[in-house]
């Protein structure tokens, strides 16, 4: 079965300090995706990032990046100079690959504040 | 071009009514998904249509639930019989050809 752990439920910080927002995965798949959605106050979800698991190179975007390490099963997420707008709920996500329904398998979010 | 929508943004019904619930996915989109947020929670997976091959229900929590969908459009949720645990916010999301669900807003359902 698969499953996704977000071990920080709450993380708050002052503004323009950078934060790390924790994310690992459990999967018998040996191809899989891995996402992160923020979730803004207003509620929806935003798509943020998908990585495939046979690609382990780190992504920037920006202000963020993502550290994805298959020897311990982790994806984690890094807001550098963090900004009032990121304060939101954060999730990471699970799918498998191929043809089958892909459902995504979230972790509990994290809901980050970022304090002027 | 316009994202997934769905309808109503806010549902409010008694306990023992029926509600449905809508979504428009992204045109062109040929995967459709229903998850389910409870309070503070993450989502939960309910249902998925991919064109016209059998739906996966796999994650329907009773059979008071059901979905249908037309084609690659339109599908809409439905409860029977409501109950204060179905309380939630229920969100769809669609697929192109990519690996990449796009959510709704969401419609918050709460049963008194």
């Amino acid at each position: 079965a698969q499953k996704v752990t977000q071990a920080q439920t709450e993380i708050s910080v002052v503004e323009k300090e950078d934060v790390t927002l924790d994310c690992v995965y459990e999967t018998r798949d040996t191809t899989y995706y891995l996402f992160w959605y923020k979730q803004p106050p207003s509620g929806e979800l935003v798509f943020l990032i998908r990585r495939n698991s046979f690609d382990e190179q780190n992504e920037i975007s920006g202000r963020y990046s993502w550290n994805f390490q298959k020897s311990t099963s982790s994806f984690n997420f890094t807001i550098t100079a963090s900004q009032v707008v990121d304060s939101a709920v954060y999730f990471c996500a699970l799918s498998e690959a191929g043809r089958g329904a892909q459902k995504l398998v979230f972790g509990q979010g994290t809901r980050l504040t970022i304090n002027p | 071009g316009a994202g997934v929508s769905q309808s109503p943004s806010n549902k409010v019904t008694e306990k023992g009514k029926d509600v449905e619930l809508r979504c428009d996915p992204i045109s062109g989109h040929t995967a459709l998904y229903w998850y389910r947020q409870r309070l503070g929670q993450g989502l939960e997976f309910l249902i998925y249509f991919q064109g016209n091959s059998a739906p996966d229900k796999s994650g329907l929590p009773s059979d008071r639930f059901s979905a249908e969908r037309t084609g690659e459009s339109v599908s809409t949720l439905t409860i029977q019989r409501t109950q204060q645990e179905d309380s939630a916010v229920y969100l769809c999301a669609s697929r192109g050809g990519h690996y990449t669900q796009y959510f709704g807003p969401g419609t918050r359902l709460t049963v008194l």
